[in-house]
């Protein structure tokens, strides 16, 4: 079982749709939680980052975190075709010695049909 | 944009050659992360440098070697290349802090013929 599963897609979806876009992971230790967003030929680019259990919004993009479940969720309201992208969900444990790991979802691509 | 400066962008070159991928990161931070993203197995940690030292390593070769300099700017080294090192290489940026998220580069595609 991979320490972060998340579901490729491709997932296509009309503009103005609400988009839901989940991650599951197995390690407990994992404390930080982030999503990004990947253009094609682009770097990721951090999109929401949270720590606890419930949920934060920011503008039309809401993350869940239920760590009991080890699930975590991305919500885009009101999609819009510019949302079109892949959405990476990341991860973080403290390994020690002043580093930790950051491990991703290998992402869903996205598209938002106009 | 994210203030992380990869460059170049794009490398192409044969098998068995070398390469030196490069790194700025962003203003103020400490650390750089070097990743490699391919479309089977997604961004895959290689390894973090913090303020001039190697702090962690993950799924490095032994043919690939990094090193982060007085000024903070990194350096990824690739050799003896092979058809399977094609792929994106991105470098990421933080403070250092194990709560920090990391700041992404565009990335260097390195194509092997």
């Amino acid at each position: 079982q991979k320490e972060v599963e998340q579901d490729p897609g491709p997932l296509s979806v009309p503009e103005g749709a609400i988009v839901s876009l989940n991650c599951t992971y197995s390690n407990s230790a994992f404390q930080y939680f982030m999503w990004y967003r990947q253009y094609s030929r682009k770097g990721p680019e951090l999109l929401m980052y949270t720590y606890s259990s419930g949920n934060k919004e920011d503008g039309r993009f809401t993350a869940q975190v239920d760590k009991s479940s080890k699930y975590i969720s991305l919500f885009i309201r009101d999609s819009q075709p510019s949302d079109s992208a892949t959405y990476l969900c990341a991860m973080s444990a403290y390994s020690g010695a002043g580093s930790y790991q950051l491990t991703f979802g290998k992402g869903t691509k996205l598209s938002v049909i106009p | 944009d994210s203030g992380v400066t990869q460059t170049p962008k794009h490398l192409i070159t044969a098998t068995g050659q070398r390469v030196t991928l490069r790194c700025s990161p962003r203003s103020g931070d400490l650390s750089v992360y070097w990743y490699q993203q391919s479309l089977d197995q997604g961004l895959q940690f290689l390894i973090q440098y913090y303020n001039g030292e190697e702090r962690a390593k993950g799924n490095i070769l032994e043919r690939f070697s990094a090193q982060q300099f007085p000024d903070l700017h990194s350096e990824l080294n690739l050799s003896s290349l092979e058809l399977g090192d094609s792929a994106l290489y991105f470098c990421a940026s933080g403070d250092g802090r194990y709560n920090s998220p990391l700041h992404f580069g565009n990335g260097t595609r390195l194509t092997v013929t």
